[in-house]
């Protein structure tokens, strides 16, 4: 079974700076995908970034990076530059490889930003 | 990548009727899964379904309560039946993407429903 928890239900993050989304996570899988996913409020779901496991290199996508600890389980996300379009819950979530199966998400972290 | 459209986007329904909800791909796809999202809460699963077999359901969900329909590999509808105000939430469809060695699974934009 694969379970996802995000330990911050809240984040607030001023203009400019930087902010670090916690996620940890449990496989019994050996090889998977890691995704950020962001929802605003018009609710569409949109992929932030995505990390295979067997690859050691953290995923990096503009302002968007991730450290990827997998001994630990681990995957957080670090927003640079924060800006206010970035205002949206975050959700964490981890996928065996095939497309064949189901994406489990975590509770998700609210991230407000500050001007 | 994927294209979903899903609909309705929102609705307003009295308690005991039903309501169905359709989501169309742009693409050809083995799986289409639905899920709910309660108000302020994560995505929960509902249901994986596969054209031409009957639809798998996660724990806490039946085939009574959300049927599925998997007519084709671009289509596929939930109902969700006989509603209470418990049923309140959005619920999306999604595919996986197929072929290339990416497997992220793109969303439809939602279907708000709100029984009264």
């Amino acid at each position: 079974a694969q379970t996802v928890t995000q330990s911050q239900p809240e984040m607030s993050v001023q203009e400019a700076e930087t902010v670090t989304l916690s996620c940890t996570y449990d496989t019994s899988e050996s090889d998977y995908y890691l995704f950020w996913y962001k929802q605003p409020p018009s609710r569409q779901m949109i992929l932030v970034i995505r990390q295979e496991a067997y690859k050691q290199q953290n995923a990096t996508e503009n302002r968007f990076s991730v450290n990827f600890q997998k001994a630990a389980k681990s995957f957080s996300l670090k927003i640079s530059d924060s800006q206010l379009g970035d205002a949206a819950m975050y959700f964490c979530a981890s996928s065996p490889k095939t497309s064949y199966d189901k994406v489990i998400f975590g509770p998700g972290t609210s991230l407000s930003v500050i001007p | 990548s994927a294209v979903i459209s899903q609909k309705p986007s929102r609705d307003i329904c009295q308690r005991g009727t039903s309501l169905t909800i359709q989501c169309q791909v742009d693409s050809q796809v083995t799986m289409m899964f639905w899920y709910r999202q309660q108000p302020g809460q994560s995505l929960t699963l509902i249901a994986t379904a596969n054209q031409g077999s009957e639809a798998t359901y996660e724990s806490g969900f039946v085939i009574d309560k959300f049927p599925i329909s998997r007519p084709n590999l671009t289509f596929s509808t939930l109902t969700v039946s006989n509603m209470s105000p418990e049923d309140s939430s959005i619920y999306l469809c999604s595919v996986r993407e197929q072929g290339a060695n990416r497997r992220e699974a793109f969303f439809g934009q939602g279907t708000r429903l709100t029984v009264v």
